[in-house]
């Protein structure tokens, strides 16, 4: 079975802080697709981030970035110079080839000012 | 206007009444997808479907039931709803250029007494 783990619950770091949030999945598959979607409280699901197995380089959309080990299958989201407004939860996801999104469980980011 | 909407946003029901949770994009997709999110648990694929025509069952069907009465809505029914169906649903569509991106409504917190 294809499964995604984020295995840290609940974070919380200082604002102006970097963190990084894990994720890992299992599949069979080559290609691929991975997200990370926030949940704030406004509990709207947001795109983040998207990573595209085949490339090799690590997606980044300003302050958000991705380590994505493929042999390790780990795809971690980095969080720079964080913000009061990141405080969300966090999901990781994954789509194989047929198009259904796998969703991790969650981790849950508190910014602290 | 947002480009997928939900209805109600929120509701309250009691035990065996029977309940339709509406959703409408106007992204122009064909794929469009339901969610129930309960905590610790991320988001779980309760239906799914590619077309007008095309009706797929996800993780987690017991109970529920669609209709996709058009290409832009895409309907979840409960028949009779009991108290372990509360949670927040969640409905989303993708389409071209890239089927591998979700877009998502709001969300309809369901409450069964």
């Amino acid at each position: 079975a294809q499964t995604v783990t984020q295995s840290q619950p609940e974070m919380s770091v200082q604002e102006a802080e970097t963190v990084t949030l894990s994720c890992t999945y299992d599949t069979s598959e080559n290609n691929y697709y991975l997200f990370w979607y926030k949940q704030p409280p406004s509990r709207q699901m947001i795109l983040v981030i998207r990573q595209e197995a085949y490339k090799q380089q690590n997606a980044t959309e300003n302050r958000f970035s991705v380590n994505f080990q493929k042999a390790a299958k780990s795809f971690s989201l980095k969080i720079s110079d964080s913000q009061l407004g990141d405080t969300a939860m966090y999901f990781c996801a994954f789509i194989p080839r047929d198009d259904k999104i796998i969703f991790g469980k969650g981790t849950r980011l508190h910014i602290l000012p | 206007d947002a480009d997928v909407t939900q209805t109600p946003r929120n509701r309250i029901t009691k035990t065996g009444k029977r309940i339709m949770l509406e959703c409408s994009q106007t992204k122009g997709h064909d794929r469009m997808y339901w969610y129930r999110q309960d905590p610790g648990l991320g988001l779980q694929l309760i239906y799914y479907s590619f077309d007008v025509k095309d009706i797929n069952k996800g993780e987690i069907s017991d109970g529920y039931s669609v209709s996709r009465q058009a290409q832009a809505k895409f309907s979840l029914s409960l028949e009779s709803a009991i108290p372990n169906q509360t949670a927040l649903y969640f409905c989303a569509t993708s389409g071209p250029p890239s089927y591998n991106e979700q877009f998502f409504g709001p969300g309809t917190r369901l409450t069964v007494l």
